[in-house]
């Protein structure tokens, strides 16, 4: 276990459904990312929060909408996907910005397969 | 955007040879990460190199990072069935996050 707790393991949901994924960790780390996963694709950084503020977004369409209440916290609110969005979504956390060189601590993902 | 190329993407050994993944940014980098990631599992941190020229080890696992610091490698002796999964680079660029590369997933043959 790394301390990065993500839920649920796996989602199935439907493109006019809306679902959110939890992201939890509490290793009192400051910065915390959305990376997705595809199957023929590095890892991509969707968001990136420091200190509970947004600062990145790497173009990710309007339909994942990151949502960070407190440091300990995030989540990734979804709606209207497309088939195309299906992969394993993987939360992370630093304990300082990764531009600070300080090293990830992933989470096990969440499979979401849309349909 | 910055990118971050690894090669090979994927390797296949019997068990016991070395395998070696190469890591090469276009930019010169402030430090580099390497992560490993078990088939359905997600990326565990190795390490990290910050030095130009520097060399760890970890048990038969060797990490390098070049002169000019826009490369590195990985290189496991004697590869054993548990070695087993994707290696990833990620750059840390100075100012920016991390930049993952795309993996070398590597299978060894008992």
């Amino acid at each position: 276990e790394t301390g990065v707790t993500q839920t649920p393991r796996h989602l199935v949901m439907g493109m006019t459904n809306k679902k959110s994924l939890k992201c939890e960790q509490h290793l009192g780390h400051n910065a915390m990312y959305w990376y997705k996963q595809s199957a023929k694709k590095p890892l991509e950084l969707m968001f990136v929060y420091n200190f509970k503020e947004q600062t990145e977004n790497n173009s990710v369409p309007s339909r994942f909408s990151p949502e960070c209440p407190n440091s300990s916290h995030l989540f990734l609110h979804l709606h209207t996907l497309q088939p195309e969005d299906s992969a394993l979504y993987l939360c992370a956390s630093s304990p300082d910005p990764g531009v600070m060189g300080t090293e990830a601590f992933f989470g096990q993902g969440t499979r979401l397969t849309v349909v | 955007g910055q990118q971050v190329m690894q090669i090979p993407q994927y390797q296949h050994v019997q068990e016991g040879e070395d395998f070696t993944t190469y890591c090469n940014s276009s930019t010169t980098l402030s430090n580099i990460q390497w992560y490993k990631q078990r088939p359905g599992g997600h990326p565990v941190f190795l390490i990290q190199l910050v030095k130009s020229g520097e060399v760890k080890k970890q048990k038969r696992l060797t990490f390098q990072f070049g002169e000019a610091k826009k490369n590195s490698s990985l290189h496991i002796t004697a590869t054993q069935t548990t070695d087993v999964g994707t290696y990833f680079c990620a750059a840390i660029i100075y100012g920016q996050n991390f930049v993952f590369g795309p993996g070398t997933r590597l299978s060894v043959l008992p």
